[in-house]
């Protein structure tokens, strides 16, 4: 069975603090993919990085980084110097290799404070 | 501009009665699918199709229905047979790789949220 879990349901930083939102996958498949979606209070789902399970390198994108270790089934996600836009609930997702369903955890909602 | 378009953006629906919820994408994706989000909830998987004429019962089937009569549009019902149908809504598509077969990503549209009175 595949599960994605996302064991902080809320946190709350002052602006320009550092934040790390946690992601903890379960699957017995070789081949997978994960996923970290923004959802900002417009309701939209805004896609941010897709990750295969062959590629454990880590990735940067201006403020954002993402921290793929297959050891401790992780996928967490960085925000650095956090602004008031980052402000939404994000959400971290397993697909796997098969097809393209995605299994979507219960999100994180991330308050970030002026 | 590509991209996914639901709508309404709002719908009350009075109990009993069938209403119906549309998905437009422009993207050329062959896949598109239906979710249910409940307040501190996850996205749960309602129906999929993955290509026209063609769709599969996600999570959570129970109570509604889809149709594929076109690749650019999918629309969900929801019967009154959905016990609880009060929710947002999301429609997703994505291009479906010929080579891998999954794992692609999927891009949403703006939801609708449904109220029963």
């Amino acid at each position: 069975a595949q599960k994605v879990t996302q064991a902080q349901t809320e946190i709350s930083v002052v602006e320009k603090e550092d934040v790390t939102l946690d992601c903890v996958y379960e699957t017995r498949d070789t081949t997978y993919y994960l996923f970290w979606y923004k959802q900002p209070p417009s309701g939209e789902l805004v896609f941010l990085i897709r990750r295969n399970s062959f590629d454990e390198q880590n990735e940067i994108s201006g403020r954002y980084s993402w921290n793929f270790q297959k050891s401790t089934s992780s996928f967490n996600f960085t925000i650095t110097a956090s602004q008031v836009v980052d402000s939404a609930v994000y959400f971290c997702a397993l697909s796997r290799g098969r097809d393209d369903k995605i299994i979507f955890g219960k999100g994180t909602r991330l308050h970030i404070l002026p | 501009d590509g991209g996914i378009t639901q709508s309404p953006k709002y719908l009350f629906r009075k109990e009993g009665q069938n209403v119906t919820l549309s998905c437009e994408q422009n993207l050329n994706h062959d896949a598109m699918y239906w979710y249910r989000q409940d307040p501190g909830q996850g996205l749960r998987l309602i129906y999929y199709s993955q290509i026209v004429n063609d769709f599969q019962k996600g999570d959570i089937a129970e109570g509604y229905s889809v149709s594929r009569e076109k690749k650019e549009s999918f629309p969900l019902t929801v019967t009154s047979a959905q016990k609880n149908p009060t929710a947002f809504y999301l429609c997703a598509s994505s291009a479906r790789d010929r080579v891998s077969r999954g794992g692609n990503e999927q891009f949403f549209g703006p939801g609708t949220r449904l109220t029963v009175l």
